[in-house]
Formats: C-alpha cells, sequence, structure tokens
C-alpha cells in the first residue's frame, strides 16, 4: 500500500498554463506538506496544512495555491506557469507537525515548463 | 539562524566498506531533530534514522549510525559495509520545536559504491 502517493509524476506543461497536483496519504497523519527540489536537489518547503488548516505558506509566488480538503489530501494548483516553476515538487506528510516526527514523502511530480 | 550544512558534494566507498557522510546543524533551540534521508536515482525520498537533541545514546537502524555530537553540533551518518544499492544522495536535515514539523535541508551528499 502506497503511503503518500501523488500525481501525476511527470507533467510537462507551456508557459502561461495552469496545472495542479494531487496528493492523498493513508498514513492517518494530520500535518501534510508540499516540497520543492530545484535543479541543483535543493529542497525547500513550500506550504504546510495541519487538518486542513493552513500553517506554513513560505515566501512562495502567489500562483501557488494549496487546497487540503480534509486531512489526508493536499493538492497543489498553479497558476499561469512559468520556466522557473520547473522542479520536482514532492509532498509529505507527517503526526502532528512535531519535531521528531519523521515526514514520509511520495514520490514526486517533475514539472517541466516549456 | 537555522542552517543544515553537508560539506561533501560527492563521495566514493569500495563496496564492503563503512562510510560516513557528514553533517553539521546551526540551531540555538533546545529542542530539535535529526533526520537523514536518501534519495536513490529513482528520485523517492527515503527516511532512515532520527535523533533527538535530548537523546543521549546515538540512533542506530541496520546498517545506519548516527554519530551524534552535540557540543560540535554534528550529526554525521555511518553506512557500514556499503552496498551497490547504497548509491544515492543523501540529505541532512533538521526540525526545531514549535516549527510544525518542518524540515530544514542540507545541499545533500552523492554516495557512489564502488564494486
Amino acid at each position: 500500500d502506497t503511503a503518500v502517493s501523488q500525481t501525476p509524476k511527470y507533467l510537462v506543461t507551456q508557459m502561461g498554463n495552469d496545472k495542479s497536483i494531487k496528493c492523498e496519504q493513508n498514513l492517518g497523519h494530520d500535518t501534510m506538506y508540499w516540497y520543492k527540489q530545484d535543479s541543483k536537489k535543493f529542497l525547500k518547503i513550500m506550504f504546510s496544512y495541519n487538518n486542513k488548516e493552513l500553517i506554513i505558506n513560505e515566501t512562495v509566488p502567489n500562483r501557488f495555491s494549496p487546497k487540503s480538503p480534509d486531512k489526508a489530501h493536499l493538492n497543489l494548483h498553479i497558476n499561469s506557469l512559468e520556466l522557473g516553476d520547473s522542479a520536482v515538487y514532492f509532498c509529505a506528510s507527517s503526526q502532528s507537525g512535531v519535531y521528531n516526527s519523521p515526514l514520509h514523502f511520495g514520490n514526486g511530480t517533475r514539472l517541466t515548463v516549456t | 539562524a537555522q542552517k543544515i550544512t553537508q560539506t561533501q558534494p560527492g563521495m566514493f566507498v569500495q563496496e564492503k566498506e563503512a562510510v560516513t557522510l557528514d553533517c553539521t546543524y546551526d540551531t540555538s533551540d533546545q529542542s530539535y531533530g535529526l533526520f537523514w534521508y536518501k534519495q536513490p536515482s529513482s528520485g523517492e525520498m527515503i527516511f532512515l534514522i532520527y535523533q533527538g537533541s535530548y537523546d543521549e545514546q546515538n540512533a542506530t537502524e541496520g546498517r545506519y549510525s548516527l554519530n551524534f555530537q552535540k557540543a560540535r553540533k554534528s550529526a554525521n551518518l555511518v553506512i557500514s559495509a556499503s552496498q551497490l544499492g547504497d548509491s544515492a544522495m543523501y540529505f541532512c536535515a533538521m526540525s526545531l520545536s514549535g516549527n510544525t514539523g518542518k524540515l530544514i535541508f542540507g545541499q545533500g551528499t552523492t554516495l557512489q559504491v564502488k564494486p
């Protein structure tokens, strides 16, 4: 059983388009995250939700909008895609968002904007 | 400022030997957690090991151990008896109390195991 699953795995689109990435976890965790991994493999947090409530919103363009319909799902919608948005986006979850709880990651979505 | 530093961009190790991947961290918090993740070429992020700031003993998980030196603010990963499947990128990460579980990652170290 996949613990954290995100779709699609690959996303190729043109500049200016709008796209969404979906994430679901079946671990019963109440905190979910979106991370971005850039071309140099650096991982940076974008957003975090706890029980459907936004708790972390790092400096991310307004074109990125997360949505959490319930605590098992966290989707990422991106408007007006730009070349610089090309990256791997990881969804993750943890229990209670406490500092000693490891994050469990999905397999990533490789977004390529042409 | 909270920061994780991995100074080794790339490492080589002979199969069956042990290897140490370095990680130093910077925080003024007393409560924090240190993690290591593995990212193989297939791209997924795999949790390996965790060390809490109050843990007095070094964490171990199978062939992985974490050499935690609090005074030096270092949390090095030791992989014993390296296997070809250990070839991957390894990330050190830190989580702080009150930070909602968010992880701050280092730059990563690419490990190649030679047969």
